[in-house]
């Protein structure tokens, strides 16, 4: 099985702040990888898809980027909704694991 | 307009069976790749199976031979049968729209339903 694996795992920032996750795949999943974002007690969401493209819908300060093994989530200018808990997950293979999530709180 | 809603769960013994459903509408269910995914409280997501347009079905390892994902055609359903459960399966059951391949990213879910496992 691809193992999935988020850093950091919390993260505190301010409104206005740039932010970046990183997603590695224990394997090559080379651009299958997409990102969600959860807020408590809600499904999560689908914010980007095959490493890079935006859903439709999702606000531009999001963007991805990344392939093969390594990939990252990039914030340009939090806003108070954008803190939540952020999920990787990589549909190159069944099965179709996630990370183990990054909590983003408010500094 | 995409919906999925679930219904199915609540608080059943270890050991005892419990099926889940997923209503779908707006789509075709069939022409899908549909999930079920599961969220223990306070944890993260954990994927748990998946059936393919196909047909195919793959499951996690952790329900493997204990749970059954299947499919009404003329219902435009999505159920997962669960049995002997344990402790360890309590969570919110999310089911999950894929597309018409595999890589497809989880556009639509539904609002979970919740199992308990306990006695």
């Amino acid at each position: 099985d691809i193992q999935m694996t988020q850093s950091p795992s919390s993260l505190s920032a301010s409104v206005g702040d740039r932010v970046t996750i990183s997603c590695r795949a224990s394997q090559s999943i080379d651009r299958y990888l997409n990102w969600y974002q959860q807020k408590p007690g809600k499904a999560p969401k689908l914010l980007i898809y095959a490493a890079s493209s935006l859903q439709s819908g999702v606000p531009s300060r999001f963007s991805g980027s990344g392939s093969g093994t390594d990939f990252t989530l990039t914030i340009s200018s939090l806003q108070a909704e954008d803190f939540a808990t952020y999920y990787c997950q990589q549909t190159y293979t069944t099965p179709c694991t996630f990370g183990q999530g990054t909590k983003l709180e408010i500094k | 307009e995409v919906q999925l809603v679930e219904s199915g769960g609540g608080l059943i013994q270890p050991g005892g069976s419990l099926r889940l459903s997923c209503a779908a509408s707006g789509f075709t269910v069939s022409n899908n790749y549909m999930s079920w995914v599961r969220q223990a409280p306070g944890k993260g997501l954990e994927w748990v199976s998946i059936i393919y347009s196909g047909g195919s079905t793959y499951y996690a390892d952790s329900v493997k031979g204990r749970f059954t994902i299947s499919r009404d055609n003329s219902k435009n359903m999505l159920y997962l049968q669960m049995n002997s459960l344990r402790a360890e399966d309590t969570a919110v059951y999310y089911c999950a729209k894929g597309g018409i391949q595999l890589w497809f990213p989880f556009e639509y879910w539904g609002q979970g339903t919740l199992v308990t496992v306990s006695s």
